[in-house]
């Protein structure tokens, strides 16, 4: 089956500084990567929507300028929270869908494993 | 989105059958019926989706009422990695860009 993984799996960082996440197809590409968020005993929010080559689609009420998105390649998608803060702490999750999806996979979302933040 | 309406909560045991319910009253024709779950601590895994018909996979099954306003996901043996936070999205065909909105799920616990 399609793989997608993230990288890191868990980051601990400071206030004020940078993290970014990455989200990679394995075994296939991906035309869309989505970006969700999930508090503890919460469901999972979705934040933004990247396809390769052009600007996200950030979800209301999602600053575009501290969750920056680039989708470069149809295997890599990136997700940088700039000046981190204690409530950025979060499970960050990504998912892809496949460009050529070929029977079931054509209406599916491949999930990563998720990053765990916790900014200090 | 259309919404769904899942219980919280629900618990089988081991090696027995798992009907978990979801009401989609505002449906649209043209929505898919989803189902993903989510173990402890890792990213939603695919379960199965569906239109109209019935479905099955190596998985679970996925029952559409006629109306397509409930479907239920079986699992026909319930083991202990089935235990999980089960979501039923409807994903809205055409220019819908595949999004997908989770609502809050139902936590199937499984006993030994």
């Amino acid at each position: 089956g399609a793989v997608v993984s993230q990288h890191p799996s868990r980051v601990i960082c400071k206030s004020g500084t940078s993290v970014k996440i990455e989200c990679r197809s394995l075994d296939f590409q991906a035309t869309t990567m989505f970006w969700y968020r999930q508090f503890p005993k919460q469901s999972l929010m979705l934040m933004a929507t990247s396809n390769e080559g052009s600007k996200a689609t950030y979800e209301q009420g999602v600053e575009k300028d501290k969750f920056l998105i680039n989708h470069a390649s149809l295997t890599l998608s990136t997700l940088t929270v700039t000046s981190a803060h204690p409530e950025d702490s979060s499970f960050y999750i990504c998912s892809a869908r496949d460009l050529a999806p070929t029977g079931i996979s054509a209406d599916t979302q491949y999930f990563g494993p998720g990053t765990r933040l916790t900014v200090l | 989105d259309a919404k769904t309406t899942q219980p919280n909560s629900m618990e089988s045991n081991e090696e027995e059958p798992v009907h978990l319910p979801c009401n989609h009253s505002t449906i649209s024709g043209t929505d898919y019926i989803h189902w993903y779950r989510q173990l402890p601590s890792q990213g939603p895994e695919y379960v199965i989706h569906g239109l109209t018909s019935n479905v099955n996979n190596r998985m679970a099954s996925l029952a559409i009422a006629e109306d397509r306003k409930s479907s239920t996901l079986i699992l026909h043996r319930a083991t202990l990695r089935d235990a999980a936070v089960y979501y039923c999205i409807l994903r809205g065909g055409g220019g819908s860009n595949y999004k997908l909105t989770f609502g809050k799920g139902t936590l199937l616990t499984v006993n030994p």
